[in-house]
């Protein structure tokens, strides 16, 4: 497809467990972002990827949060012990090359997977 | 602090109307402003992007206007149609790659 896709679109999990997030980024983006979404709120920022490295890891909560982009294509992020507080929708994004400076570069948001963790 | 604020924090229109969202912000050092529409269960859409120098951005029936010194920001919607109905997420990034999204503006056309 053109866009960004992400998998699952929804995730139901128990409290402790291991969950893992998947993102394609639009190809040829060199730029990925990883984004946590609470009901009614704004996305808010976990991670930033240029290619394969994570150039601001700033915004991951804690420890329990990992992401990954080995290939500088797809990312995956991580979340060990889940607790009722991750619940949220995680949002991917992409973009040509990431904005630097005061140049523009249109981000591409995923539709999103919604995590659950009862 | 950075800090991105949106109002209203909801907001009903009658089709065809016209309204206007605002963002304040006190993100600093401004790089760009941007404002995205995000329909339910969707990933928001990139509307509009004004770097410092651009005071107004059209895209169709969308108008951000930026007022870099008082840090305000505005997207006007003319004629709205019952697809306008969605939120409104007016995002400011700092810097390099830092972004502050505001809560949005939940919008609701109705017929």
């Amino acid at each position: 497809g053109a866009g960004v896709s992400q998998t699952p679109s929804n995730k139901v999990t128990e409290k402790g467990k291991y969950v893992e997030l998947r993102c394609d980024p639009i190809s040829g983006h060199t730029a990925l972002y990883w984004y946590r979404q609470s009901l009614g709120q704004g996305p808010e920022f976990l991670i930033y990827f240029q290619g394969t490295g994570a150039a601001d890891d700033s915004g991951l909560p804690n420890d329990r949060f990992f992401a990954v982009r080995p290939e500088g294509s797809v990312s995956t992020l991580k979340i060990q012990r889940t607790e009722r507080g991750d619940s949220a929708v995680y949002l991917c994004a992409s973009s040509l090359t990431g904005t630097s400076g005061r140049k523009t570069d249109t981000q591409y948001f995923g539709p999103g997977t919604r995590l659950t963790v009862l | 602090k950075n800090q991105v604020e949106q109002s209203p924090q909801s907001l009903i229109i009658l089709e065809g109307k016209n309204c206007t969202l605002q963002c304040n912000y006190t993100v600093s050092p401004f790089s760009n402003l941007r404002w995205y529409k995000q329909d339910t269960g969707r990933g928001p859409v990139s509307l509009t992007i004004m770097t410092f120098s651009e005071n107004t951005k059209s895209n169709g029936r969308y108008t951000a206007t930026l007022d870099a010194d008082t840090k305000q920001s505005s997207l006007h919607i003319t004629a709205s149609q019952l697809s306008d109905s969605a939120s409104y997420i007016c995002v400011v990034s700092a810097g390099f790659n830092k972004f502050y999204f505001g809560s949005g503006t939940k919008l609701n056309v109705k017929p």
